[in-house]
């Protein structure tokens, strides 16, 4: 499995855009890229998945240059309620999800 | 997707006692698993289980201490035993279907 690296914190404030970048300079042909954001006390929950160019859903859109070996994860005008853990997952091991440290985000009023 | 109904949601248990925690899915599926989040960590996969044959656990967890059992399609249990503080974790199943992975809200475990 490529081994993904992402910030551990980034701030913002209700109303701007969030990137998080994730670095996976391993990644497999056939790897895609997975986004999951964890609230407290909850499981994680899909956001978006995308293999490459730009991916873009009602929640997210997730960039991902022609090397393949880094992504984005835009989250445009967040709001408090966007305050969670941010998770790049890359490729599967036998249907298995491997989760790295994460990306705490923090929404300010 | 999958709903998933996961219980207890939290419990406090004494040194040297056994949990389980149970996992419904509203659907058959064929490939659950059980993840640990210690305080302030990440997920860890402990253990993947399949109906019909033994669970399949990731290094550093082991069956003694981590029984799984799968009777069926829609349901598996974790145990948790001879708990130590060092247990002190949130637990979550997951699931996996044609909708992709969903995960319950996990219990959370404190060990005194």
């Amino acid at each position: 499995l490529a081994k993904t690296t992402q910030p551990i914190s980034m701030d913002s404030y209700e109303g701007q855009e969030v990137n998080i970048t994730c670095s996976h300079n391993n990644i497999a042909t056939n790897d895609y890229i997975t986004w999951y954001q964890q609230f407290p006390s909850q499981g994680p929950r899909f956001i978006i998945q995308g293999y490459k160019t730009k991916v873009t859903n009602e929640v997210a859109s997730l960039f991902i240059p022609a090397d393949r070996k880094s992504s984005t994860l835009s989250l445009p005008r967040v709001s408090l309620s966007d305050t969670a853990v941010y998770y790049c997952l890359v490729g599967l091991n036998d249907y298995k999800l491997s989760f790295g440290a994460g990306t705490t985000v923090t929404v300010r009023a | 997707s999958a709903v998933i109904s996961q219980k207890p949601s939290r419990d406090i248990c004494q040194r040297g006692t056994s949990l389980t925690i149970q996992c419904q899915v509203d659907s058959q599926v064929t490939m659950m698993f059980w993840y640990r989040q210690q305080p302030g960590q990440s997920l860890t996969l402990i253990a993947t289980a399949n109906q019909g044959s033994e669970a399949t656990y990731e290094s550093g967890f082991v069956i003694d201490k981590f029984p799984i059992s799968r009777p069926n399609l829609t349901f598996s249990t974790l145990t948790v035993s001879n708990m130590s503080p060092e247990d002190s974790s949130i637990y979550l199943c997951s699931v996996i279907n044609a909708y992709g992975y969903t995960f319950g809200s996990g219990t959370r475990l404190t060990v005194v």
